[in-house]
């Protein structure tokens, strides 16, 4: 069936390093591919997504591509913020008519000033 | 406007005991999925309701699991004997309609301990 497979953390970075976590996924078909963040105490929100292969999503300086090819949809930033520490979750929609989600396990991210 | 809501945030319960957990998702939203967020693991899928019907359970675990929507809107999802196993974050997500793209919005959760 469907997976997605990311990089484990915890991943600690100092504020305005550069942030890579890598997502991978197995799927029939043609996905959505989209990443997901946690806040401490708040609930998960859509951060971006890409709807076909060679599709950039980007937002609050984070992007992600595509890539069929390789089956990534790799998570990346030029320079993070200590307001950035958050659990990132890459996930893809099943297929079908109804869009369930299946999720990786997540990567918590620490940014320290 | 108001986003989902999830009631309780949190509900200890003991073994053996019969739990509901609610949701308001977003109003004009038809589409509601039910995910369990286990510790150290991402959400997984349990339930998906298109208006009041449940289009797809295939991801409850068994029979102890049930939801209803029973007015296109609010969903309840409910667990009969409780076990130590159940123990999980429930969320709640909600799309203006089903299928694949849809950004789906979800609730904070309820936090369920079986004790």
């Amino acid at each position: 069936g469907d997976s997605v497979t990311q990089m484990e953390g915890p991943v600690t970075l100092s504020e305005e390093a550069f942030l890579t976590i890598n997502c991978t996924y197995t799927a029939t078909g043609y996905p959505s591919l989209f990443w997901y963040v946690q806040y401490p105490g708040e609930g998960l929100q859509l951060l971006l997504k890409a709807t076909k292969a060679d599709d950039k999503g980007s937002n609050k300086g984070f992007e992600a591509t595509y890539r069929k090819e390789t089956t990534s949809f790799h998570l990346e930033k030029g320079s993070v913020q200590v307001s950035d520490s958050a659990v990132y979750f890459c996930a893809l929609d099943s297929g079908g008519s109804q869009g369930n989600l299946i999720f990786g396990k997540g990567t918590k991210l620490s940014v320290k000033p | 406007g108001a986003g989902v809501s999830q009631t309780p945030s949190n509900k200890v319960t003991e073994k053996g005991k019969y739990v509901e957990l609610r949701c308001d998702p977003i109003s004009g939203h038809t589409a509601l999925y039910w995910y369990r967020q286990s510790l150290g693991q991402g959400p997984e899928f349990l339930i998906y309701f298109q208006g009041t019907g449940a289009a797809d359970d295939s991801g409850l675990p068994n029979d102890r699991f049930f939801a209803v929507r029973p007015e296109g809107s609010v969903s309840t999802l409910k667990i009969q004997r409780t076990e130590r196993g159940d123990s999980a974050v429930y969320l709640c997500a909600s799309s203006k309609t089903s299928g694949r793209h849809n950004e789906q919005f979800f609730g904070p959760g309820t936090r369920l301990t079986v004790l």
